[in-house]
């Protein structure tokens, strides 16, 4: 099975801060990387998919870059609607998904 | 557009099976384009796939869940369904159904809205 490590657990940040999430992934998973957000009480949205492209009205801020086994999700200005917790997901063993274990995004 | 619904108790014992239903709408589970799963997430933790489905019948599991897990799919209601056994306190969690693109890109993913299921006496 695909094991996916991601980090940091948790964050501090401030609005206009810029921040980056890793994953690693534990074998070559070409592009098959994606990420969501997860706001409390709602279903994870997903906000990036192969790696770097980003899902349809997702914001500019969001990125996404990477390729093999090492990933990042960067948020390149912080805004208030952005706390939330992210997750890594890989989709190359589909439809065996394995999750990261979230980054929460706090203030 | 299509979405997911899913139904079912929201209390069960341990020790017995835990039963959910996923209603899809606005399209057919009957497609080739399409895995349908089934995800969870207990109180303030993270994401676990559990297992999905094909509009075929062949089934998919999570190595660590795969001898309680059985998912079925049942076309002619649109459904898709998860039964877990001898479930404990560790299967407390926010199920959730989810369309999983064919392809190794998740693109097209659509999740319902969860249901949350607590298992205690």
């Amino acid at each position: 099975d695909i094991q996916m490590t991601q980090s940091p657990s948790s964050l501090s940040a401030s609005v206009g801060d810029r921040v980056t999430i890793t994953c690693r992934a534990s074998q070559n998973i070409k592009n098959h990387l994606n990420w969501f957000q997860q706001r409390p009480g709602r279903a994870p949205e997903l906000l990036v998919y192969a790696a770097s492209s980003l899902q349809n009205g997702v914001p500019s801020r969001f990125s996404g870059s990477g390729a093999g086994t090492d990933f990042t999700l960067t948020i390149s200005t912080l805004q208030p609607e952005d706390f939330a917790t992210y997750y890594c997901l890989q989709s190359h063993s589909t439809p065996v998904w394995t999750f990261g274990q979230g980054t929460k995004v706090e203030i | 557009q299509v979405q997911l619904q899913e139904s079912g108790p929201g209390l069960v014992k341990p020790s017995e099976t835990l039963s959910l239903t996923c209603t899809v709408s606005g399209g057919s589970i009957s497609t080739s384009s399409f895995y349908w799963g089934w995800i969870r997430q207990p109180p303030g933790k993270g994401l676990e796939w559990i297992g999905s489905i094909y509009y075929s019948g062949s089934t998919y599991y999570n190595s660590s869940l795969t001898s309680r897990v059985i998912i079925s799919i049942d076309t002619s209601k649109n459904q898709i369904s998860l039964n877990l056994s001898s479930v404990t306190a560790a299967d407390t969690a926010l199920y959730y159904c989810a369309r999983q693109s064919f392809s190794a890109y998740a693109r097209w993913v659509r999740w319902g809205q969860g249901t949350l299921v607590t298992v205690s006496s």
